[in-house]
């Protein structure tokens, strides 16, 4: 596609609940980023995928928390028992190669409400 | 460890006046640099990077950036505030890596308000 897609905008779940986001990216990128932006900071690094494995997943705050990349394409997050302090906007963003260089795309991010 | 400091969480210019977004970064060698706006409720959009080269670096709508080694800073400036400057701004670092994946590490972030 012509950009980063991530459905759904909005997502407001239960305390306890399981939740996936998904995360469409450039076509032809082989580089996939997941972040966290909690209100009034900063994006926070989740995980980073190089074509289907996870090359990194060093920012995964916890097990709750698990992303795939099946085909090496889309990706979906996925957040299991989910707690309140979950609530955040995740972003995510594609790269052609993964090198810092080239910069990234971000998605418009999807907005997780635990309630 | 990288880091990120971002002086002002808000800064408040007069349509017209110097934009000036302050940014400080710590790391063991001098990384790559980038500034991102964000819109409401719109993913980040890249205004400019530094990766090697010239210090000064040329941006979308008018935004540049200067890399000074000496005093670990990328601050980011625009001669002439717009009223559609108006936004979060955020400073960030990466490693210099050019075969794997490298993640950003973002600042806090300012957010820039334009009076008319």
């Amino acid at each position: 596609g012509a950009g980063v897609s991530q459905t759904p905008s909005n997502k407001v779940t239960e305390k306890g609940k399981y939740v996936e986001l998904r995360c469409d990216p450039i076509s032809g990128h082989t580089a996939l980023y997941w972040y966290r932006q909690s209100l009034g900071q900063g994006p926070e690094f989740l995980i980073y995928f190089q074509g289907t494995g996870a090359a990194d997943d060093s920012g995964l705050p916890n097990d709750r928390f698990f992303a795939v990349r099946p085909e090496g394409s889309v990706s979906t997050l996925k957040i299991q028992r989910t707690e309140r302090g979950d609530s955040a906007v995740y972003l995510c963003a594609s790269s052609l190669k993964g090198a810092s260089s080239y910069g990234y795309t971000f998605g418009s991010g999807t907005r997780l409400t635990v309630v | 460890a990288q880091s990120v400091t971002q002086l002002g969480s808000h800064v408040s210019v007069s349509e017209g006046a110097l934009v000036l977004l302050r940014c400080n970064y710590s790391s063991s060698v001098p990384p790559y640099l980038f500034w991102y706006v964000q819109y409401p409720n719109q993913g980040l959009q890249l205004l400019l990077k530094y990766t090697t080269g010239a210090t000064l670096v040329k941006g979308i709508n008018g935004f540049e950036a200067e890399f000074k080694k000496s005093e670990t800073s990328f601050h980011l400036t625009k001669p002439s505030a717009h009223m559609s400057d108006a936004a979060e701004y955020f400073c960030a670092v990466s490693d210099r890596v050019e075969t794997s994946g490298s993640r950003l590490t973002f600042g806090e972030g300012t957010q820039l308000t334009v009076n008319p």
